[in-house]
């Protein structure tokens, strides 16, 4: 069975300094990658997604996300981060149609 | 543009009862999904429909979960009867199909509590 794994389950970080989630999936075929974001209160949003084409990928609000298909990998960064990017993030895989979620890492950014 | 509306926003209920959940998805989007997400975890997808028709409810635990989409709009996602594991959020989303590369559009869910 396809899995997604997310290595950090909690990051805390000041504003300013840099961010970078790592997901790795399982599955071997052709993929397409997605990182969703929770806000506190509000509803999972996409925030970046890859299906083909340039292995970087550049999302809203300064993210982006780069695929490594020879790591199975597609880590989010984000150079410089505000107090606003304080969220829950999920990678997200899709194979067969099927998408499959992460465990989600919760991102608290420090004043 | 409306987005997708859940209905209750929370429901507590006692083990063995019986709970529904109801989704309307944004006008126009054929795929609709419901999700489990447990405290601590991320979503775990129950059903996924295409108009009314089932595309995938493999996760789905069938002796107590239903759900229907009768007329490929908004549909009903049920519990019966509950059990203590139940207790997550149910979220609905849709898209506009389901080719794989859609972007979800999720509502902001149901939080259930089985005492």
């Amino acid at each position: 069975a396809q899995s997604v794994s997310q290595h950090n389950h909690h990051v805390i970080l000041s504003e300013a300094a840099s961010l970078e989630l790592g997901c790795n999936y399982s599955y071997g075929g052709t993929v397409n990658l997605f990182w969703y974001v929770q806000y506190p209160g509000q509803h999972l949003q996409l925030l970046l997604k890859y299906f083909s084409g340039d292995p970087l990928v550049k999302g809203i609000k300064g993210f982006e996300a780069e695929f490594i298909k020879s790591k199975f990998s597609f880590n989010l960064r984000k150079p410089s981060v505000q107090w606003s990017d304080t969220a829950e993030y999920f990678c997200a895989v899709t194979n067969d149609y099927k998408l499959s979620f992460g465990a989600g890492t919760t991102v608290t950014v420090r004043a | 543009e409306a987005g997708v509306a859940q209905s209750p926003r929370y429901k507590i209920i006692e083990k063995r009862q019986s709970v529904a959940f109801w989704c309307n998805p944004i006008s126009g989007h054929a795929t609709l999904y419901w999700y489990q997400q447990i405290l601590g975890q991320g979503p775990k997808l129950l059903i996924q429909f295409q108009n009314n028709g089932v595309v995938d409810d493999s996760q789905l635990p069938k002796d107590r979960f239903s759900a229907e989409r009768l007329k490929g709009v908004d549909s009903t996602l049920k519990i019966q009867p509950a059990k203590l594991e139940d207790s997550a959020v149910y979220l609905c989303a849709s898209s506009l199909s389901d080719g794989g590369n859609e972007k979800l559009f999720f509502g902001s869910g149901t939080q259930l509590s089985v005492l």
